[in-house]
């Protein structure tokens, strides 16, 4: 079975860093896109960008590009997201989720979620 | 960028009805288009994929129509567990969401 379990909440204050996790389980996690989406409360979703575990090609959306970094470690079949330096703005749900398995390459959907990692900034 | 406009933003609607959600590509996407289900405090559902094709467990009746720049997602026959807000995604990246909307009782 497909499972996607994603790191707990996490409270921060602006500027400081983060990390967030998405540990796969049930397929070979190297050879399925991997992407992050956002959902700021009440809001609808924003895709932030995707990742090839298998080769670390990765892909950002331009509202994210530079704001964020995704990373994978296909040892433990993990991936990430990454903050430098939070913001207030940041504060939002953050799921990942895994392509489907009759696609190849990352124009193609996700079929499998996350359960949602709650990210809140503030002072 | 291919932009997303789908219609309406909300509605309300009884068990029974016939509901039509709409999104409307800025170009034509082909047929990369999926209808996502999201209830609170959930992640979303995938619903139908490559506009019309269901997703294995989805019930009969959803459907999706639609190619290029309009598709549509219609539930034949809304029941109490179809109450939700729904999605519409084109899939050639960047990937853009339409804005949702919420289906009320």
């Amino acid at each position: 079975e497909v499972q996607l379990f994603q790191s707990g909440a996490e409270v921060k204050k602006p500027g400081e860093s983060l990390n967030i996790s998405c540990k796969a389980s049930g397929y070979s996690f190297s050879s399925f896109w991997i992407g992050w989406v956002r959902q700021v409360p009440g809001k609808g979703l924003e895709w932030m960008g995707l990742i090839y575990p298998g080769d670390s090609d990765t892909r950002y959306s331009p509202s994210f590009q530079g704001q964020v970094t995704i990373s994978a470690d296909k040892s433990i079949n993990t991936a990430y997201l990454q903050w430098s330096s939070v913001k207030a703005s940041d504060t939002a749900m953050y799921y990942c989720a895994r392509l489907f398995k009759g696609c190849s390459g990352p124009n193609c959907f996700p079929s499998y979620w996350g359960q949602g990692t709650l990210v809140t900034v503030s002072t | 960028d291919f932009q997303m406009t789908q219609s309406p933003s909300s509605l309300s609607a009884s068990v029974g009805d016939r509901v039509i959600i709409t999104c409307r590509a800025s170009q034509s996407i082909g047929d990369w288009l999926a209808w996502y289900q999201q209830k609170p405090g959930q992640a979303p559902s995938l619903m139908i994929y490559k506009a019309s094709s269901l997703q294995n467990g989805v019930p009969s009746r959803f459907s999706g129509s639609g190619s290029g720049t309009e598709f549509t997602l219609i539930i034949s026959s809304l029941q109490p567990d179809d109450f939700a807000t729904y999605y519409c995604l084109q899939y050639n990246t960047p990937w853009t969401f339409g804005q949702g909307t919420k289906v009320e009782i």
